[in-house]
Order: structure tokens, then sequence, then C-alpha cells
């Protein structure tokens, strides 16, 4: 099955700088990788997806690469603000969507005033 | 609002005594997951469901059940728990809009089993 490797596991910024996430998966067949970000006694909240037919995506101060021939994934988010400290989870699948997603253990963001 | 609600929230049990977590969705969402969050392992995907009577198994299974017979709702039944199940649970749901989805989770329900 897919497995889902994630780093850093805890990753602290100065606010205002630039934060990186990556994540590297296995299953060459998966062809969508979501990130979610969870806020302490919240739920995942979807912030940005990326297919396996775009190498680039973008949403005001989050994108997100994907290198398909390498197998990784990447989260940027610019202009660190501190709301952005949560847990961000990457995920993929196979399927074209939810049906079996495998997600990445997490990296705790810290923005530091 | 559109939302996913699970009851309930917090709930303490002892090994053996069924119980069922509910899961529901005012979005008319056509997929619906269950996850368990545990430290330092993440989300895993219990079950999931891509509509009315048609489920799957995630990653995690073992122990658990689900029905959908109703396109809303999508409990999470634990026959005979056991402590290996106390665990953090997030239902979600989704849909797809050509290649375009977004899943909703719930608030999430804590479970302790003794």
């Amino acid at each position: 099955g897919e497995n889902v490797e994630q780093h850093p596991s805890t990753l602290s910024v100065q606010e205002g700088d630039s934060a990186v996430i990556k994540c590297t998966y296995s299953d060459s067949a998966s062809n969508y990788f979501p990130w979610y970000k969870q806020e302490l006694g919240k739920g995942p909240q979807l912030i940005i997806d990326i297919r396996s037919n775009v190498g680039e995506k973008k949403d005001q101060r989050i994108a997100v690469t994907l290198n398909k021939t390498a197998k990784h994934f990447s989260l940027h988010i610019t202009e660190t603000q501190p709301e952005d400290s949560a847990v961000y989870f990457c995920a993929a699948s196979s399927g074209g969507g939810a049906d079996g997603l495998t997600f990445g253990k997490g990296t705790h963001l810290i923005i530091q005033p | 609002e559109a939302q996913v609600t699970q009851n309930p929230r917090y709930l303490i049990t002892v090994t053996g005594k069924k119980l069922t977590v509910t899961c529901s969705q005012n979005m008319n969402h056509e997929y619906m997951s269950w996850y368990r969050q545990d430290p330092g392992l993440g989300l895993r995907q219990i079950y999931y469901s891509m509509n009315v009577e048609v489920t799957d198994k995630g990653d995690v299974p073992e122990g658990y059940k689900v029905s959908r017979k109703e396109k809303r709702n999508f409990p999470l039944i634990l026959e005979s728990p056991s402590p290996n199940q106390t665990s953090l649970y997030f239902c979600a749901s989704s849909f797809r809009r050509g290649r375009q989805e977004t899943q909703y989770f719930g608030p999430g329900t804590r479970l302790l089993v003794l």
C-alpha cells in the first residue's frame, strides 16, 4: 500500500519568514495530494490540494509543488503569521479523491513572534 | 451552516461494551470517511463510503463496522471495544465537481476504552 513520509515533524520560523514542509510517497499510481491544517481541538481542514497533472498550485500565501518523478510534494507558506501556527498534514491517494487517503504523520508549525 | 457533526464528542466505556459514534453531514456529499488519530501515527483511514450502501475498508478496519443507509449518516460501530481502540476519531465528508474536491472533517470524538 501507499506510504507517506513527512518532514520535519516540528518547524519553528520567525513571523514573516517562509515555511516549507516536505512529503514523499511510495505509490507511483497516487494522483491526488491534499494538505490539511489542524488547529488545537479541531478537525483537519483542507487548505490546498494538487493533482498529478499539474506541477504547482498557489492560493494567496500558500503554494504546493509536486515532482512526480521524484515522488515528492511540498507545502510553502510565505509571510507567515501567528495564525499559521498549527499541525499540518500531507496526504496521498491513488483514487483521485478521498477514497484511500494515506496521511503523513504531521508537522507542528510554530510561528515565533 | 454546512457542517459535519459527530456524537458523542467524548466517551468513556469499558472493554466489550458495544458502542456507536454517529456522524451526519448536511451538505449532500456522496463521500464519507472515518479516521482515527493517534500520537506519532497521524491520521489513519478506517472505512470510507462512496455512496449509499457502498462502503470499503481503509487502512485499519479491524474491530470496526460502518453502515451507509442514508446519504447524510455514516455511523461507526465498535461491536466489542478494546483498549487499543482508545483514540481520537474523525468523520469526514466530501464531494467532487469534475476533478475538484473538498473534504470536510467533523470536530472529533475522543474515546477511552478501559
